[in-house]
């Protein structure tokens, strides 16, 4: 069976940074690259990058303004998303999917981690 | 970037009914790179049509999807309980992709 697997939700303050992992399982994690979304509280689904497992490269929606870093592990079939500056607006649920930049539908997802940003 | 607008907000049918959902591209979405999907709350959305109309890999028959160009729709042919859940859909041909606000599917 594939699967994504998230981390658990946090909370952060205004200003802080935070990393949600997913971890993949039942497929060949080069073979794919991995995409992450987010939607908060009462909004649509907003894609925030992509980012190769095969070579590294990534895709950052422009709105993230260099606030994002999209990083993998191999050894571990890991993806990462950092982000940084956190601000109110920030809190949402975070959602790792398989596929790549353009041209793929999302197959798998993960079941999403939760980031509240509160002071 | 492509704005996806879904009609209706709100669907709520009874069982066996049938459920017509829209989605409607504010420009011409690229060789059908339409996809749809099912959002139930706490779980991971579930791919069910891409390519605008192919069914992803052990999805019902009841779900079809058809349209092309800039008009879009997701058909539940005999509805379910198990298939209340939000519906949304996606463009993945330009970017950058972009997703529809979601139909909420309620039965009655």
């Amino acid at each position: 069976q594939v699967h994504l697997v998230q981390s658990g939700a946090e909370v952060k303050k205004p200003g802080a940074s935070v990393k949600v992992s997913c971890k993949a399982s039942g497929y060949r994690f080069t073979n794919y690259g991995i995409n992450w979304v987010r939607q908060a509280p009462g909004q649509g689904l907003e894609w925030m990058g992509w980012i190769s497992v095969n070579n590294g490269n990534t895709n950052y929606a422009q709105n993230l303004q260099g606030r994002a870093t999209m990083t993998t592990d191999t050894a571990t079939s890991t993806a990462y998303m950092d982000l940084r500056n956190l601000r109110s607006d920030d809190t949402a649920i975070y959602y790792c999917a398989r596929g790549e930049v353009l041209y793929d539908a999302f197959d798998i997802w993960g079941q999403g981690t939760m980031v509240t940003v509160s002071s | 970037e492509i704005v996806l607008t879904q009609s209706p907000g709100t669907l709520s049918l009874s069982p066996g009914e049938r459920a017509t959902l829209s989605c409607r591209a504010s420009q011409s979405v690229s060789s059908s790179y339409l996809a749809w999907y099912q959002h139930k709350p706490g779980q991971a959305p579930r791919l069910l049509i891409y390519g605008a109309s192919s069914r992803a890999t052990g999805i019902p028959d009841r779900f079809s999807g058809s349209g092309s160009g800039t008009e879009f729709t997701l058909t539940i042919s005999r509805l379910e309980p198990e298939d209340v859940a939000v519906y949304f859909c996606q463009q993945y041909g330009s970017s950058p992709r972009t997703f529809g606000q979601g139909t909420k599917l309620g039965i009655k």
